[in-house]
């Protein structure tokens, strides 16, 4: 079982409001990464990060912004949240590693966001 | 481009059947395949994987096929439960720009078991 975790689980809100999504994993994965994931949908790559202090885009345009200050930290932040931004929220690390086999990516739970 | 498919969106078994759940991969360059299991209301799990040099590799009820000359993979689920109805992603990782490698998700199946 990996050792990922986000919170919150759950979050409805309203719109415009600011949130963060918490992700944390405690593996000394250097590699972390943000999925979004409509239900029964396939995954959208929206964020991903190399190490400390890198961050970079995915394939899915994303409003969010993602920041990296410690290696088992990566949260997801939303400046102005819209209805259009509800979905689940995955966060998944992976290790550093050429050896085949060390790009598996383990997942969190997920947190499912509404914005109404 | 790259891409991962899968041929199926939803497939339905019988308590006890076999299932065989099939994926496409277009980027010959792709050594490494891995299949995830998503249960309603949770991250993807991992499953299985396998390397671009091997053609089979098994795990407990499960049997991963890799058929490198038509880019298709497959995860064959022996003796079918219900604790195995999901959603099932396959991914390959492929080279990526720096070096570095890159996964990428198919858009998943989902298994329905019947009793």
């Amino acid at each position: 079982e990996a050792d990922i975790y986000q919170t919150p689980r759950y979050l409805v809100i309203g719109t415009g409001k600011k949130i963060t999504l918490e992700c944390s994993q405690t593996m000394g994965h250097d590699k972390m990464y943000w999925y979004q994931q409509d239900p029964g949908m396939e995954l959208h790559l929206i964020h991903y990060s190399y190490g400390v202090n890198s961050t970079e885009k995915g394939d899915l345009s994303s409003e969010s912004t993602v920041s990296r200050i410690r290696t088992e930290h990566f949260p997801l932040t939303l400046e102005s949240a819209r209805p259009s931004h509800t979905s689940q929220y995955l966060c998944a690390s992976s290790e550093d590693r050429t050896a085949v086999g060390a790009d598996t990516q383990y997942f969190g739970p997920g947190t499912r966001l509404t914005v109404l | 481009g790259e891409s991962v498919g899968l041929h199926l969106p939803t497939l339905s078994v019988q308590e006890g059947d076999n299932s065989i759940i099939n994926c496409a991969y277009s980027n010959s360059a792709s050594d490494y395949f891995i299949w995830y299991k998503q249960e309603s209301g949770k991250g993807p799990q991992f499953i299985i994987d396998i390397r671009s040099n091997m053609d089979k590799r098994q795990g407990q009820r499960v049997t991963v096929l890799l058929n490198k000359t038509v880019k298709h993979l497959s995860l064959q689920i022996a003796a079918t439960q219900p604790g195995d109805s999901a959603v099932y992603f396959c991914a390959e990782r492929t080279p990526f720009s720096g070096g570095y490698n890159k996964l990428i998700f198919g858009a998943g199946t989902r298994l329905a078991v019947h009793p």
